[in-house]
């Protein structure tokens, strides 16, 4: 696709429950991020991958949160026994490259936890 | 740690004319990056500008330019000839090591 895509757009969950949100990047980008954005607030970093390996997690608030990327192209970001806090919209970025390149963003999936 | 500070919650505009926003950072560093992004109620993140510290003038992308200056750690951003399609969140961000975004403002163009 021409751009960064998440799915799902929308996720309601249970509190206690697992999930799963995905992102694929711009085909070719090396650099993938996680964001978290909270009502009313500015993207919040979560981690960062170079290829296949997290060079950055020092974001994940703790260890409930949990992203891969096994082929250096899509990401999934784990979620277990989610909490009402985690109720946010997750956005996914790429790059190019690494740090110092644009990023540029999905549509981000919004989080609800009941 | 890296701080992005937006003090401007929200403004308006009357369409056609021009409006600044503030961004001020405070860092440590003397190499990083300043981006202007742009979120409209779909959420997808724009581009607007972007800004390598090293380089001493100010970036500028048709309608949009920057004010930076390095010194007073200060990163704003003129929007000039205001449509309405410039209605949105804005976020000023700064990246060295990770990106950090600002709280936003909220920019209303008005016909």
């Amino acid at each position: 696709g021409a751009g960064v895509s998440q799915t799902p757009s929308n996720k309601v969950t249970e509190k206690g429950k697992y999930v799963e949100l995905r992102c694929d990047p711009i085909s070719g980008h090396t650099a993938l991020y996680w964001y978290r954005q909270s009502l009313g607030q500015g993207p919040e970093f979560l981690i960062y991958f170079q290829g296949t390996g997290a060079a950055d997690d020092s974001g994940l608030p703790n260890d409930r949160f949990f992203a891969v990327r096994p082929e250096g192209s899509v990401s999934t970001l784990k979620i277990q026994r989610t909490e009402r806090g985690d109720s946010a919209v997750y956005l996914c970025a790429s790059s190019l490259q690494g740090l110092g390149e644009t990023q540029y963003f999905g549509p981000g999936t919004r989080l609800l936890v009941l | 740690a890296q701080t992005v500070t937006q003090s401007q919650p929200e403004m308006s505009v009357q369409e056609a004319e021009t409006v600044t926003l503030s961004c001020t950072y405070d860092t440590s560093e003397s190499n990083y990056y300043l981006f202007w992004y742009k979120q409209p109620p779909s959420r997808q993140m724009i581009l607007v500008i972007r800004q390598e510290a090293y380089k001493q003038q100010n970036a500028t992308e048709n309608r949009f330019s920057v004010n930076f200056q390095k010194a007073a750690k200060s990163f704003s951003l003129k929007i000039s000839d205001s449509q309405l399609g410039d209605t949105a969140m804005y976020f000023c961000a700064f990246m060295n090591n990770d990106m950090r975004f600002g709280a936003g403002t909220r920019l209303t163009v008005k016909p």
